[in-house]
């Protein structure tokens, strides 16, 4: 089992630009997750899905869209990149009603 | 107020010593709380988790102490090692959802 996978593993965009990032995961899990880490910030949510064609917000969902058509797969799209935006992605997944987050290797993504 | 206050930034210890990272929080709607370790590099993965219900909780060299009227608990890592070496996040899960609160993060660093 590959657990969770996500492309790519590095990004540098323009200010503007759009992108998708990419995550997948084969443990056939219900619930998926899109945070980011910063330093000094801590893991913050920024959307979720508790399954396949289902998504919701998290804590810091401006300027991320999110979509979930196949359950083992999660996007995450910048619509115009923002400096702002420059972070550590990690997508995550778990079973319903289960603590346990199994997370990804990340992306390390860099807008300019 | 849904905040985990993690404690401290950073952390240096020398092999064979404990590190203890501490965490606080406010919301008394907090059901569990896992701690997770992340390598440079790596996504963060679960490494021990205690509910409230119980005080103390030792897996191997790391142990979960947890105070309920404080609203506090730790991380002891006990024996350190420089494989220990690693930024750990406390969380805290809100009751009744699944949603995380995580730290702001510890970078241990374990000197031989």
């Amino acid at each position: 089992n590959a657990g969770v996978t996500q492309t790519p593993k590095f990004r540098v965009l323009k200010t503007g630009q759009s992108m998708t990032l990419l995550c997948a995961q084969d443990m056939n899990h219900e619930y998926m997750y899109w945070y980011r880490q910063d330093p000094g910030m801590g893991l913050r949510l920024i959307h979720y899905s508790v399954g396949e064609g289902t998504t919701a917000k998290g804590e810091v969902p401006d300027g991320y869209n999110v979509s979930r058509l196949k359950k083992q797969n999660f996007l995450l799209g910048l619509e115009s990149a923002a400096p702002s935006q420059t972070s550590v992605y990690f997508c995550a997944s778990s079973y319903p009603d289960m603590s346990e987050r199994f997370f990804g290797p990340g992306t390390r993504l860099t807008v300019l | 107020q849904q905040q985990v206050k993690q404690s401290p930034q950073s952390l240096i210890v020398q092999k064979g010593g404990i590190s203890i990272i501490n965490c606080a929080y406010e919301n008394t709607a907090f059901d569990y709380f896992p701690w997770y370790q992340q390598f440079p590099g790596k996504g963060p993965a679960l490494l021990i988790a205690i509910r409230p219900d119980v005080s103390e909780k030792k897996e191997g060299r790391f142990t979960i102490s947890f105070n309920k009227s404080a609203k506090q608990f730790s991380l002891h890592i006990m024996d350190s090692q420089p494989g220990d070496s690693a930024t750990y996040f406390c969380a805290a899960r809100v009751n009744p959802t699944d949603k995380l609160i995580f730290g702001t993060g510890t970078r241990l660093q374990v000197f031989p």
